[in-house]
């Protein structure tokens, strides 16, 4: 089993839509968790970290964390096109700031 | 300035050949680490140092030796490459053991 699990995508929206991005871990002594963006060709960027239960918003990200059921997920509102990229979810299972990453959500939004 | 620098960006040598790679931040931060990232995209960690002392190592061949001659210094030296090391490997550091990582621009290396 994969430690930290996306979907591969492409997952494709318009422009304006709310894009979702999914990530599950096996790990359920996880203490925190990230999501980078990773354009083609670049290094991932940071975009969110969330460390407990709940909401957390920073513009127009979301992410949402459910350590019960082991999921975390990255919510983009008004879509843009300059958002197309690999969105990589990673997870610190704890100790040593060891981060386990996916294998990445490809997101298109199309104009 | 950038954050956390590496060079070269780009590495192309042979089989068998020695190289390293180097990375620098100017974050202040105590620890550095290396990743690499393979055909698949799969970006999976190596090492990591917090203020010059080794804290995590992956199983990576020891022809890989890490080297941190200071907190703002982490060097990767590779011996004896094989065409499986073509990566992209990636320098990325933290505050501490538990900050947010930020990562370098990376530095493709190609073994023909």
């Amino acid at each position: 089993q994969k430690e930290v699990e996306q979907n591969s995508g492409p997952l494709s929206v318009p422009e304006g839509a709310i894009a979702s991005l999914n990530c599950t871990y096996s790990d359920r002594g996880s203490q925190s968790f990230f999501w980078y963006r990773q354009y083609s060709g670049k290094s991932p960027e940071l975009i969110m970290s969330i460390y407990s239960n709940g909401d957390k918003e920073d513009g127009r990200f979301t992410a949402q964390l459910n350590k019960a059921s082991q999921y975390v997920s990255l919510l983009i509102r008004d879509s843009q096109p300059s958002d197309s990229a690999t969105y990589l979810c990673a997870v610190n299972p704890g100790g040593y700031n060891k981060l386990i990453f996916g294998a990445g959500t490809r997101l298109a939004v199309h104009p | 300035d950038t954050a956390v620098s590496q060079t070269p960006k780009y590495l192309v040598t042979q089989m068998g050949n020695d190289k390293s790679i180097k990375c620098e931040q100017n974050l202040g931060h105590d620890t550095m680490y290396w990743y690499k990232q393979d055909s698949k995209k799969f970006l999976k960690i190596m090492f990591s140092y917090n203020n010059k002392e080794l804290i995590i190592n992956e199983t990576v061949p020891n022809r890989f030796s890490p080297k941190s001659p200071d907190k703002a210094h982490l060097n990767l030296h590779i011996n004896s490459l094989e065409l499986g090391d073509s990566a992209v490997y990636f320098c990325a550091s933290s505050q501490d053991l538990r900050g947010e990582q930020y990562f370098g621009p990376g530095t493709r290396l190609t073994v023909t």
